[in-house]
């Protein structure tokens, strides 16, 4: 099946500084992508819809500034995490819809996601 | 290894009563969710079970033996909405979601 690669799985950062994960679809091409975090034991929460060569849109209540979102090529969208605070440290995850399948099931592929630490 | 195993479809009838099995092994255990995801759109959050036993909620129950490495997503009154996949994730112990390839259920009136 496609895969979806996520980078790095895990990361612990400082206060302050800025932490940028990436989201690559190995095998198939993905006009968009999905961000998601997710808290201990909740689910998931969908942070932005990343859309090759366009913004990103995001959902209500996500700072676009602090989370930056680049969707530069159909196999890569990167989350920036811009002057990290503890309150950001979370479970990252994300998405890619495939194109070759979107008018089929419109299946979604999932990365393994990044645990986020900020110290 | 870890791993997840669901049925890759399902069909049922509306008005009927569907099981979804899935089994798992993973390094630790911190849960399993049971995700709802229709064509196109990001998956939502059914159920949530880190004790053994049945979670009832509403029309969709979620069962889980921990020594068994086994759930089931339960889904009553099928209606024809309920069409979609539905995602078995459990929770490793490093609170990471592995996540299965996911049930499509075909719901037929």
């Amino acid at each position: 099946g496609a895969v979806v690669s996520q980078h790095p799985s895990r990361v612990i950062c400082k206060s302050g500084t800025s932490v940028k994960i990436e989201c690559r679809s190995l095998d198939f091409q993905a006009t968009t992508m999905f961000w998601y975090r997710q808290f201990p034991k909740q689910s998931l929460m969908l942070m932005a819809t990343s859309n090759e060569g366009s913004k990103a849109t995001y959902e209500q209540g996500v700072e676009k500034d602090k989370f930056l979102i680049n969707h530069a090529s159909l196999t890569l969208s990167t989350l920036t995490v811009t002057s990290a605070h503890p309150e950001d440290s979370s479970f990252y995850i994300c998405s890619a819809k495939s194109n070759d399948l979107a008018g089929e099931s419109g299946e979604l592929f999932f990365g393994e996601g990044s645990r986020l630490t900020v110290l | 290894g870890q791993n997840i195993d669901q049925p890759t479809e399902m069909t049922a009838t509306e008005g009927a009563i569907v099981q979804i099995n899935c089994t798992y092994q993973t390094s630790g255990f911190n849960g399993l969710f049971w995700y709802q995801q229709h064509a196109g759109e990001a998956p939502t959050f059914l159920s949530y079970n880190v004790l053994d036993g049945l979670e009832e909620k509403g029309r969709f129950s979620s069962f889980l033996s921990r020594s068994k490495g086994y759930s089931y997503l339960l889904l009553k009154e099928l209606q024809m909405k309920d069409s979609a996949s539905y995602l078995c994730a459990p929770m490793d112990s490093n609170y990471q979601l592995i996540w299965g390839a996911g049930t499509k259920l075909i719901i037929k009136p």
